[in-house]
This record gives structure tokens, sequence and C-alpha cells, in this order.
């Protein structure tokens, strides 16, 4: 049974701070990796997704991926209260994703 | 595109009664999904298809049966509601590979009293 970890928060931040998200897989044979944002009430929304070791910028939002350590995060730079939410860390097998329980991150103005 | 569409968004059942929660997609996408969400639980992979004609069991299949006819639809049927069924259900859809994007309905949250 595949297994994704992620700490469920709630991770406060002040707007304009650096958040960090992070994640922990079991299957080491795993070979990518997504952020899904999920707004309260709504459905999730694909952020990024990674599959080779090092970092992945997107705007405001890196993902960072270490297969060695089996570890995956995201980060938000610059935090905006509008970037409070759920984050889901999810990891691929053979045509399904497994979730994770998620992280709630809350920026305050 | 309309996306991914579930019907109804909301729906509440009594123990034992049936009902089909309905998932269309648009998009010409091989691969969907369903996933039940409970409150700070993430998403548990009911039942999954990767075409027409082909379904599979995911992680939490019991209660709920599932088909696929047609590419587009994917309905996921509950016989004898339970209690422990009382979640938000997600269907999704993907077109295929590993680095591609699940893309999800809007979800339907069901009350089994």
């Amino acid at each position: 049974q595949k297994e994704v970890e992620q700490n469920s928060g709630p991770l406060s931040v002040p707007e304009g701070a650096i958040a960090s998200l992070n994640c922990t897989y079991s299957d080491r044979g795993s070979q990518s990796f997504f952020w899904y944002r999920q707004y309260s009430g709504k459905s999730p929304e694909l952020i990024m997704f990674i599959y080779s070791n090092g970092d992945k910028e997107d705007g405001r939002f890196t993902a960072q991926l270490n297969k060695a350590s089996q570890y995956v995060s995201l980060l938000i730079r610059d935090s905006q209260p509008s970037d409070s939410a759920t984050y889901l860390c999810a990891v691929s097998g053979y045509s399904t994703l497994t979730f994770g329980k998620g992280t709630m991150l809350l920026v305050s103005p | 595109n309309a996306g991914v569409t579930q019907t109804p968004k909301f729906r509440i059942l009594k123990i034992g009664q049936s009902m089909t929660l309905q998932c269309t997609q648009d998009m010409n996408h091989n691969y969907m999904y369903w996933y039940r969400q409970d409150p700070g639980m993430g998403l548990k992979l009911i039942y999954y298809s990767v075409g027409a004609g082909i379904t599979d069991k995911g992680e939490v299949p019991n209660g709920y049966n599932v088909s696929r006819s047609t590419t587009e639809d994917f309905p996921l049927r509950l016989e004898l509601a339970a209690p422990s069924q009382t979640s938000v259900y997600f269907c999704a859809s993907l077109v295929g590979g590993a680095t591609d994007t699940q893309y999800f309905g809007p979800g339907t949250r069901l009350t089994v009293l």
C-alpha cells in the first residue's frame, strides 16, 4: 500500500512570507509527483507536477524533489491571503494517483 | 468545453436506498476516476477506468459499482446506502500518461441518514 504523508497543519504565515509545504512518500519506485490546491468546498486543481530531482519553478511556486530521501516540497513565495487553501500532495502509480491528506495553509494579511 | 460535470451536487439518502452519481467529460479523456473525500482525510480512490469497457477497483471499492460504456460517461452506483458512505464524491479524468493533469468535477455532497 503506497503512503503519502503530509503535516495536516494549519500552517500559518503572514502575507509576503514564504510558505513551505512538505510531503514524504513510501514507494521508492514512484516517478511523478503533483501538488494540488483545494479551496474549501471546491474541487482540487493542479498547481505543479515534477518528476526530476531538483527544483521546478512556476511563478511564485517552486516544487522540489529529492527521490533519495523520498521527499517532495512546495514553496510559495510572497504568500497572499488568496493562497489560503489545503494543498494536496499526490504521487503517481500505474494509471492512478495516491493523495496525501493535505496541509491547510492560512495566510494572514 | 464543459470539462468534467457531476450530478447531483447534493443528495440526502436514507439508509438502504440506492442511487447513481453521474459523471461526464467532454475532453475525450481515456482515464476516469471516482474519489471520495472525508473531512481531513484527503482523496481515496474508489474505482477507475482506463477506457470504455474497462474498470478496476481502487483503494475503497466496497459498497460501490461502476460501468464505462462510453468514453464520456462514468457513473458510480451506490447500493444499500450506509452512513459510512456520507462523503464528498469527486470524479476526475485525464488523457493518459504519468505527468498528465487530472481534471476534477465540482463534486457531489452525499449524506446518508
